[in-house]
């Protein structure tokens, strides 16, 4: 069955230094990847997908994430980090049907920005 | 263009009572769906829809039903609410092929009393 593990809750960094928000996945076949952001009392909103191609993945307001399959890791970075980045992130996997856009989201990691 | 939109924004009901959550897309996706937001369980999918006229059930459906009429609504029905049910609801949308991202709308939050 295909699943994410998100394994911190949160994260913390200070204004300006490198963040990096962690996701490791189970799949069978190949992997489907997302990354969606939730700013408080808001809906989600998708930063970026790994499909195939290059395994580093360029995404919205600056954030790119690493697909690595030996470690079956996606992680999540961005170089400076900023107040405005303050929010919880979802990592996502596609499900087990190839014709359908089905995800399983992971249970969340918020990262708290530092001034 | 207003995407996805959902009603009501939030909801207090008492236990028992029937309550429909309203979801709306002017995109024209193929696909849509419904989850539950819990804190520290992330997002589950309670019911999803690969295209008008079919529906499908999620990861926790018990307790909802939905209907896809046409491709733009998709209500969410509790028919007979309970308090486990308290929780922030969430649609969205895609397109439905299989590598797409979905959008979402922006939630109702909804107490059982």
């Amino acid at each position: 069955a295909q699943s994410v593990a998100q394994p911190e809750d949160q994260v913390n960094v200070a204004e300006g230094n490198p963040l990096t928000v962690k996701c490791t996945y189970s799949v069978s076949g190949n992997p489907y990847l997302f990354w969606y952001v939730q700013y408080p009392n808001r809906g989600l909103q998708f930063l970026l997908k790994y499909i195939t191609g290059d395994n580093l993945v360029k995404g919205s307001y600056g954030f790119e994430a690493e697909f690595n399959k030996s470690q079956t890791s996606f992680h999540l970075k961005k170089p400076s980090a900023l107040v405005s980045d303050s929010a919880l992130y979802f990592c996502a996997v596609r499900g087990e049907s190839y014709n359908t856009d089905k995800l399983i989201f992971g249970t969340g990691t918020r990262l708290q920005v530092f001034p | 263009i207003a995407g996805i939109t959902q009603a009501p924004t939030s909801q207090i009901l008492a236990a028992g009572r029937r309550m429909t959550l309203r979801c709306t897309q002017d995109m024209r996706h193929n696909a849509m769906y419904w989850y539950r937001q819990d804190l520290g369980l992330g997002l589950r999918l309670i019911h999803y829809s690969n295209t008008a006229g079919t529906t499908g059930k999620g990861e926790v459906p018990d307790g909802y039903s939905v209907s896809r009429a046409n491709t733009d609504d998709f209500p969410l029905t509790l028919a007979s609410a309970v308090p486990s049910q308290t929780s922030v609801y969430f649609c969205a949308s895609s397109v439905g092929q299989g590598s797409n991202e979905q959008f979402f709308g922006p939630g109702t939050r909804l107490t059982v009393l």
